[in-house]
């Protein structure tokens, strides 16, 4: 296991089309986050998950943004009818949830564009 | 309200020479983690340094080095020696709470560093 992976690296889509992103977090990781970065940006903060659990949501995450990890592996981030507004740098980020574990490892992200 | 506040956006610096990125933080916890990365252009974010709330001593990890400055709630990181690979972005960040029950990072806006031959 090289690090978190995420898939695709880039999209473009269309106005008003829904994308789905995929992250695969360090195997032994148990929490993984989704963070947007727009251009000049710093990270924000979208949710995570510990396991399969989602235990914190960004009032940035509208109603169609949905995020899934349904077997505490992998997660799935959907956006429905994307907006111009969308396009952004979509990260993911893996941690270990013990003692003093502190660092996140952040995936290479997924550039999406919409046009 | 803005919890971690980088006032430089960008900056450069001389090969060999040293460089201090400031960054200020809100928080009214009284346990949280203070953390760098950088991102060069390829775009992945890169661990470089991390502080802890209660540590005592300022952070290093080879050429990094953290100003930890509690009362004043300011965590600057120090790059000595600067090469050319130092180029990038860097943020600050802080998760707030118990080291065993972090969630989210809160970045700052972030400096753009360029070092110069």
């Amino acid at each position: 296991d090289t690090g978190v992976s995420q898939n695709p690296r880039h999209k473009i889509t269309k106005r008003g089309q829904n994308v789905t992103f995929r992250c695969d977090p360090i195997s032994e990781h148990n929490r993984l986050y989704w963070y947007r970065q727009t251009l000049g940006q710093g990270p924000e903060f979208l949710t995570y998950f510990q396991n399969e659990a989602q235990l914190e949501k960004s009032r940035l995450l509208s109603d169609r943004f949905s995020a899934e990890r349904p077997k505490g592996s992998f997660s799935t981030l959907e956006i429905q009818r994307t907006e111009q507004g969308d396009s952004a740098m979509y990260l993911c980020a893996s941690s270990y949830r013990a003692g003093n574990s502190n660092e996140q490892f952040f995936g290479p992200g997924t550039r999406l564009t919409v046009l | 309200a803005q919890k971690i506040t980088q006032t430089q956006p960008g900056m450069f610096v001389q090969e060999k020479e040293a460089v201090t990125l400031d960054c200020t933080y809100d928080t009214s916890d009284q346990s949280y983690g203070l953390f760098w990365y950088k991102q060069p252009s390829s775009g992945e974010m890169i661990f470089l340094i991390y502080q802890g709330s209660y540590d005592e001593q300022n952070a290093t990890e080879g050429r990094y080095s953290l100003n930890f400055q509690k009362a004043r709630k300011s965590a600057n990181l120090v790059i000595s020696a600067s090469q050319l690979g130092d180029s990038a972005m860097y943020f600050c960040a802080m998760r707030e709470g118990r080291a065993d029950s972090w969630g989210k990072f809160q970045f700052g806006a972030g400096t753009q560093v360029v070092v110069t031959p």
